[in-house]
């Protein structure tokens, strides 16, 4: 069974602080995303990642790739509570070996909510 | 960058009405559509993958008569909820994936989502 886990689930952070959220996959893939959705909206893209080794960033948010350990990781600096929203990450299966689902599509975590207090 | 544009944003009907939602892709061509759906603090589950002209292809417990989906053109999907019940409120989203050239976050584009309310 193919699953995408994200750890933690809820977060709660003082601005200022760092912290990692983690994506671990089941999978082989070399494609992964991260969103960000704030109540009642849809998803805002942060990152795609495409390769092994990919590390990318925005502002207070960096997030990297290691397609052999199956782990993505979304790396908060100094938060702030503009912050506040709820995470997922989401592996590509149109990079997933031997997988025969659907006409490639994403898998999700299950998110992981962030709040950030003064 | 690559825009679908989802209505209605908001719904609420009655028991046993249908509801259409539309997701237009605005400035590519959606080979590809995902709809799906999220539970209040839950994650995204996907309903059906359609492609333009095909029939769409169901995930495993989702009913194909309920939720019925049309992708009559590259840049039109919908999803009808038909005899809507209040188990199917929720929050629907539409993903697009098109040609390389014109989609932006990597090969998906989400629309701005439906809340369906079912009184």
């Amino acid at each position: 069974e193919l699953k995408v886990e994200q750890n933690p689930l809820f977060l709660s952070m003082q601005e200022g602080k760092n912290y990692t959220i983690y994506c671990n996959y089941s999978t082989t893939s070399d494609r992964l995303y991260w969103y960000r959705q704030d109540p009642g909206k849809s998803l805002e893209s942060l990152f795609v990642l495409l390769s092994n080794g990919a590390v990318k960033q925005e502002g207070r948010l960096m997030a990297s790739l290691d397609t052999k350990a199956r782990l993505s990781t979304l790396h908060i600096t100094a938060a702030v509570h503009d912050l506040s929203a709820t995470y997922f990450c989401a592996v590509d299966m149109r990079k997933a070996m031997n997988y025969g689902g659907s006409q490639g599509n994403l898998i999700f975590g299950k998110g992981t909510k962030l709040s950030v207090k003064p | 960058g690559a825009v679908v544009s989802q209505h209605p944003s908001r719904v609420i009907c009655k028991s046993g009405t249908s509801v259409k939602i539309e997701c237009r892709s605005l400035d590519f061509q959606a080979t590809t559509m995902f709809w799906y759906r999220q539970f209040p603090k839950k994650s995204l589950m996907l309903m059906a993958t359609s492609n333009e002209g095909s029939k769409a292809t169901y995930e495993q417990g989702v009913e194909k008569d309920k939720f019925l989906i049309n992708h009559a053109s590259l840049t039109l999907s919908t999803l009808t909820v038909t005899s809507a019940h209040p188990e199917d409120s929720s929050f629907y989203i539409c993903s697009a994936r098109g040609e390389k050239r014109d989609r932006g976050a990597g090969g998906y584009t989400f629309g701005s989502g439906t809340r369906l309310t079912v009184v």
